[in-house]
């Protein structure tokens, strides 16, 4: 199966906003609720920020949130800080009874 | 505290065998799924399969079948990710991660992740 499709970067100001997407098929994305969100700083390992489309778990800052929207998936990053500069990878379940991740999105906070 | 800890570094030859692993604490062991995630130098996760240490139920993402094999004892909270003949196309990172109580929902809990160097 094919990754899920992400931009390879997006940048951002302090205190501004910003969305990554993430765009699948109707065998992963579109297909169930089940979209995840993970955070990873250089040498070190992913983070759960956002599971089940929309959930956070607890202790994430609600500055994160996601949405979905047919085949494409979206985590928005409100009141940009200078440490959510990370890579973003999104994942989802799929009709095969696995996982598949995006190509991941590198934040810049300019 | 929940946590995963997995085995140390391990430089291999091509061809050579190996096994890495992943042990759990502060929960049930058995009642979470254990997803392994190959991470190679300067690219993005990719996820090869997962288990549940329950029973043993196993399954693999298409690109990693008969390639490695997923393994779990139970009775020390410990996965397994092992290769017959390594490729030095297998360097990368391995993290292994708990599945959450609806598996299909996300990871929670990530393993501090194997360094796997192939080279001869």
């Amino acid at each position: 199966q094919s990754a899920l499709t992400q931009p390879a970067s997006v940048s951002g100001s302090p205190g501004q906003s910003i969305t990554i997407s993430c765009t699948g098929t109707s065998s992963d994305v579109g297909g169930y609720n089940y979209v995840s969100w993970y955070q990873q700083y250089p040498g070190k390992a992913p983070k759960l920020m956002i599971y089940d489309v929309s959930n956070r778990p607890s202790g994430v800052s609600n500055r994160f949130s996601g949405s979905k929207s047919g085949n494409t998936a979206s985590l928005t990053i409100s009141g940009l800080q200078a440490e959510d500069e990370a890579d973003y990878y999104c994942s989802s379940y799929t009709s095969s009874s696995t996982w598949v991740f995006g190509g991941g999105t590198k934040l810049t906070v300019l | 505290e929940v946590q995963l800890v997995q085995s140390g570094a391990e430089v291999k030859k091509p061809g050579e065998s190996l096994k890495i692993s992943c042990k759990g604490s502060g929960y049930s062991f058995t009642s979470y799924w254990i997803g392994w995630v190959r991470q190679m130098p300067g690219k993005g996760l990719e996820y090869m399969g997962i288990i549940y240490p329950g029973d043993s139920d196993t399954r693999y993402s298409p690109s990693f079948r008969g390639q490695v094999t997923i393994s779990a004892d139970k009775s020390i909270s410990t996965a397994y990710l092992q290769w017959s003949s390594l490729k030095a196309s297998d360097t990368a990172m391995y993290y292994c991660a708990r599945g959450m109580v609806t598996y299909y929902s996300g990871m929670d809990v990530w393993g501090q992740g194997t360094t796997v160097t192939v080279s001869s």
